[in-house]
């Protein structure tokens, strides 16, 4: 299995919901991320997991919360969000060990917050 | 913070010609690596160069990296339709913790809309 998958793939929520995405890989695959893109922007670094524990956090609203609760599955759940908050959410993992490798993204999540 | 910049922003050409897009960043860097990513999908990884590298060649794809310019550039030879995309570089910054470093954060560049016209 060489695939990173996301779900949901499209999620619409109001401003007083509370949702969650989900990222799952099976490559063993030990760093996870979350991104944020905008439409015609790059990605955006959001949260950084090494070995299942938070290590990089790019100053993001606490509105986002990120959790791993194991070394397959990393999930992000979102509080009061704001309109703003509307884009593609990419999840990507990556080998450690290495020094230099490449990350593997999955197909993202479109959130639309209304 | 986004620390690449590429040029040109957007690209339009004729299948079967060559297409080049050029990346600049500002910080030492441990490699650079370039992604495709289709029409709001995930990223797709190309190639990665390492810092002390100057040219990989993969399929059609050929990298150069000048670090003394903090330069890299993309061609893709032959063009597909197949290839019409969004192509980012992005940076592993060089230095900061151990920590920082085994997380290996991706820095990426504004990207190069390329369109292949059949």
């Amino acid at each position: 299995d060489t695939e990173v998958t996301q779900t949901p793939k499209h999620l619409v929520m109001g401003m007083t919901n509370k949702k969650s995405l989900k990222c799952e890989q099976h490559m063993g695959h030990r760093a996870m991320y979350w991104y944020k893109q905008k439409a015609k922007k790059p990605p955006e670094l959001m949260f950084v997991y090494s070995y299942e524990k938070l290590s990089i956090n790019e100053s993001v609203p606490s509105r986002f919360s990120p959790e791993c609760p194991n070394s397959s599955l990393l999930n992000l759940h979102l509080h009061a969000l704001q309109p703003e908050d509307s884009a593609l959410y990419l999840c990507a993992s990556r080998l450690t060990g290495s020094s230099y490798n490449e990350q593997f993204f999955g197909p993202g999540t479109r959130l639309t917050v209304l | 913070s986004q620390q690449g910049e590429e040029d040109p922003q957007a690209l339009s050409i004729q299948e079967g010609e060559n297409a080049t897009m050029n990346c600049s960043y500002k910080t030492s860097i441990n490699n650079l690596q370039w992604y495709r990513q289709n029409s709001g999908r995930g990223l797709v990884h190309l190639i990665l160069i390492r810092s002390n590298e100057r040219e990989k060649h993969s399929g059609r794809l050929r990298v150069t990296l000048d670090t003394s310019k903090k330069s890299s550039s993309l061609l893709i030879t032959a063009s597909r339709a197949a290839d019409t995309a969004s192509y980012f570089c992005a940076t592993v910054p060089g230095g900061g913790s151990p920590r920082i470093q085994g997380a290996q954060k991706l820095v990426f560049g504004q990207g190069t809309r390329l369109t292949i016209n059949p």
